[in-house]
């Protein structure tokens, strides 16, 4: 167990659709990040949070935003929905940007 | 694009060690070499990661060759629960932290 925490486990929607997916950081940890993993596309990094302020953007789509809130927990919106988002999303969070990440289980999308 | 080269597969007998290469050959002098994996499904697990030296924790142990070009990770008795993907990560320990993933490597531990 990581210590870091994603609802839902799994979410089924359709297309065209909004989703909201949550994470909590481990204990601590200021900094969070969004990857995503599809089949054909591997792990790949969409945006990361340090303290609240965005820090980094990777290939993220403009369909797609993401905050980190006050208590450090972060929330990553889709919307719009596409079938081709179907993929496991994963929050992974670090004590500052320079250390170590540690994943959380990850949220399983799928669009129908 | 990842910066690091691994060979798509390893088979390993349980009880045995299994010894994970990886090329980074391109790697600066900042860059350290991170170590995850991945169960099925599961989110990536953090193994170990090295600067220069070598290091060793409860999971594993990180040889790092001298010119930092290549490194080794080895997972001293594998069981059958160390079958998953293994991904070699050069990431460098400054302020934009994301992790870029390859292809990794799918260890299979056989009994």
């Amino acid at each position: 167990d990581s210590g870091v925490t994603q609802t839902p486990k799994h979410l089924i929607t359709a297309t065209g659709q909004r989703v909201t997916l949550r994470c909590s950081p481990r204990s601590g940890d200021l900094s969070v990040y969004w990857y995503q993993q599809s089949l054909d596309q591997g792990l790949q990094f969409l945006i990361q949070y340090y303290n609240g302020e965005e820090r980094a953007k990777g290939n993220i789509l403009e369909r797609f935003s993401a905050q980190q809130f006050p208590d450090l927990h972060s929330e990553l919106n889709l919307s719009s929905l596409e079938l081709g988002d179907s993929a496991l999303y994963f929050c992974a969070s670090s004590l500052i940007p320079e250390n170590t990440q540690y994943f959380g289980p990850g949220t399983r999308l799928t669009v129908l | 694009d990842a910066k690091t080269t691994q060979p798509p597969s390893m088979d390993c007998a349980e009880g045995r060690a299994a010894n994970l290469p990886c090329n980074h050959s391109t790697i600066s002098g900042n860059e350290y070499v991170y170590w995850y994996r991945q169960i099925h499904s599961q989110g990536p697990q953090y193994i170990i990661h090295g600067l220069k030296n070598n290091e060793t924790n409860e999971m594993a142990s990180l040889i790092i060759t001298e010119d930092r070009k290549s490194s080794t990770l080895i997972l001293p008795h594998a069981t059958l629960r160390d079958t998953a993907v293994y991904y070699c990560i050069v990431h460098y320990g400054g302020s934009q932290g994301n992790l870029i993933f390859g292809k990794g490597t799918k260890l299979s531990v056989k009994p």
